[in-house]
């Protein structure tokens, strides 16, 4: 069984490039996270959808990142332009409904992106 | 504000030892509780839950423990092997809500053989 898959696993760009991370959540899953995981602030929820739907984008840094999830496999995160402090791990994370009893958040492995 | 805090970077325990690893939370409202793991270059996976009903539960050799009233809880990992080596983060939620999933900033557990 697939789990959530995302891609690229690692990118380094320049400041100032545009970045997209890719995101395909687990098949039946009907809510889908971005997180960002620094070593200043651990792992912070960016925005939530739910039926393709954002639901929560209070947690997006700035105007300069955006996510949208076109159909129900697959979302994508934007930096544009990206600078140095957005360097960190991004997850993208699905889960079969909005609450958490006997229910979990599944994460895929996590893009490394670096600004250099 | 840090609303989930793991005091502890990192912890050092001897194979088939106890590991402890603790967690507090300021918000009152939080009534679900989880402990995910996570391995250098994966994405964190869930580990175990409780919901503040309850004050301990347990699944094989992790053991969670709740005190809400000192807006504490704590993962027991008995006996501690060296594939538990990782980053344990303490995580939680009011309602059980997935989207207001808190997390703290991990502890690093090594389990020396």
């Amino acid at each position: 069984d697939a789990g959530v898959i995302q891609s690229p696993r690692h990118e380094v760009t320049e400041m100032g490039q545009e970045v997209t991370l890719r995101c395909k959540p687990i098949s039946g899953h009907n809510s889908l996270f971005w997180y960002r995981q620094t070593m200043m602030r651990g792992l912070e929820l960016l925005i939530y959808f739910n039926n393709n739907v954002p639901i929560d984008d209070s947690g997006m840094p700035e105007d300069r990142f955006s996510a949208k999830m076109p159909n129900a496999s697959f979302s994508t995160l934007k930096i544009q332009p990206s600078e140095p402090r957005d360097s960190a791990v991004y997850f993208c994370a699905s889960s079969f409904q909005q609450g958490l009893s006997g229910n979990t958040i599944y994460f895929g492995e996590g893009s490394w992106l670096t600004v250099v | 504000d840090q609303q989930v805090k793991q005091n502890s970077p990192s912890l050092s325990v001897q194979e088939g030892r106890i590991s402890i690893l603790n967690c507090d939370y300021t918000n009152s409202m939080f009534d679900y509780f989880l402990w995910y793991k996570k391995y250098p270059a994966e994405g964190p996976t869930f580990l175990i839950s409780i919901s503040s009903i309850k004050d301990k539960n347990e699944d094989g050799r992790f053991t969670v423990f709740l005190n809400k009233s000192a807006k504490h809880l704590s993962l027991h990992i008995v006996p501690s092997q060296p594939g538990d080596s990782a980053v344990y983060f303490c995580a939680a939620s009011p309602s059980g809500s997935a989207r207001q999933l808190t997390f703290g900033s991990g502890t690093q557990l090594t389990v020396l053989p």
